[in-house]
C-alpha cells in the first residue's frame, strides 16, 4: 500500500523558516518524481514545487521560487522542503504527492504550516 | 502558465441528478487532464486521468470527457457521498494548474 506521511509543520513567525520532510513507503521511491502542493485554509489547491526522481529537474511556483528548496534523500526514502523568508500567505495544508506518467495519483495526509506572529 | 477556468464554483442537486462540471485549457493540453474529489479534512482523491480514465476503486457513475479544450466531469447518478469539492489538473507541464474548485452541495 502507497503511503505518504508529511511531518514538520507547525506555527512560525514571518521571516523564519521550516522544514517539512514527506516519508514515502509501499512503492519504489527512487523511481517516480514527488511534488508539494499546498491548499491555504478554506481555498483551493496550488502546485508549489516539483523534484525529478533523480533529483535532475526541480520546479516552483514563482509565489515560492528563491524561498523554497524541494530536495529528496532516496536512500531514506523522504521528501522535502525547505522553507525560508516565510510570510502570511504561506500558510496551508502542505500536501506532498506522488507524480504518475499522467499527473498526481497518491497524496498524503498533509501538515500544516501557519504563519503568524 | 497555463489557465484552468472551471465552472460552476458552486451546484446543488439532488440525488440521482445528472452533474456535469466543466474545466477549459487555456492552452492546449491534450489529455493531461484529472480530476480530483476533496472531502472535508481529507486529501484529494484522484477521480479521472488522462481526461477520461476512471482512477482506480471509482464507482462507475463517474466519467470524463473532452471537446476541444473542454474538459468535463459527470456524474451520472448522484449519492449523497458525492458531496465534496471537486478540482481539474492540467499536468502537461510545470507549472501544473488546477481549476478553482466545484463545491457539489445536496439540494
Amino acid at each position: 500500500e502507497v503511503q505518504l506521511v508529511e511531518s514538520g509543520g507547525g506555527l512560525v513567525q514571518p521571516g523564519r523558516s521550516l522544514k517539512l520532510s514527506c516519508v514515502a513507503s509501499g512503492f519504489t521511491f527512487s523511481n517516480y518524481g514527488m511534488n508539494w502542493i499546498r491548499q491555504a485554509p478554506g481555498k483551493g489547491l496550488e502546485w508549489v514545487a516539483y523534484i525529478s526522481s533523480g533529483s535532475s529537474y526541480i520546479y516552483y511556483a514563482e509565489t515560492v521560487k528563491g524561498r523554497f528548496t524541494i530536495s529528496r534523500d532516496n536512500a531514506k526514502n523522504t521528501l522535502y522542503l525547505q522553507m525560508t523568508s516565510l510570510r502570511s500567505e504561506d500558510t496551508a495544508l502542505y500536501y506532498c504527492a506522488r507524480r504518475d506518467y499522467r499527473g498526481l495519483d497518491y497524496w498524503g495526509q498533509g501538515v500544516m504550516v501557519t504563519v503568524s506572529s | 502558465d497555463i489557465q484552468m477556468t472551471q465552472s460552476p464554483s458552486s451546484m446543488s442537486a439532488s440525488l440521482g441528478d445528472r452533474v456535469t462540471i466543466t474545466c477549459r485549457a487555456s492552452q492546449d493540453i491534450g489529455n493531461y487532464l484529472s480530476w480530483f474529489q476533496q472531502k472535508p479534512g481529507k486529501s484529494p482523491r484522484r477521480m479521472i486521468y488522462g481526461a477520461t480514465n476512471l482512477a482506480a476503486g471509482v464507482p462507475s457513475r463517474f466519467s470524463g470527457s473532452r471537446s476541444g479544450s473542454d474538459y468535463s466531469l459527470t456524474i451520472s447518478s448522484l449519492e449523497s457521498e458525492d458531496m465534496a469539492i471537486y478540482y481539474c489538473l492540467q499536468s502537461i507541464q510545470y507549472p501544473y494548474t488546477f481549476g478553482a474548485g466545484t463545491k457539489l452541495e445536496l439540494k
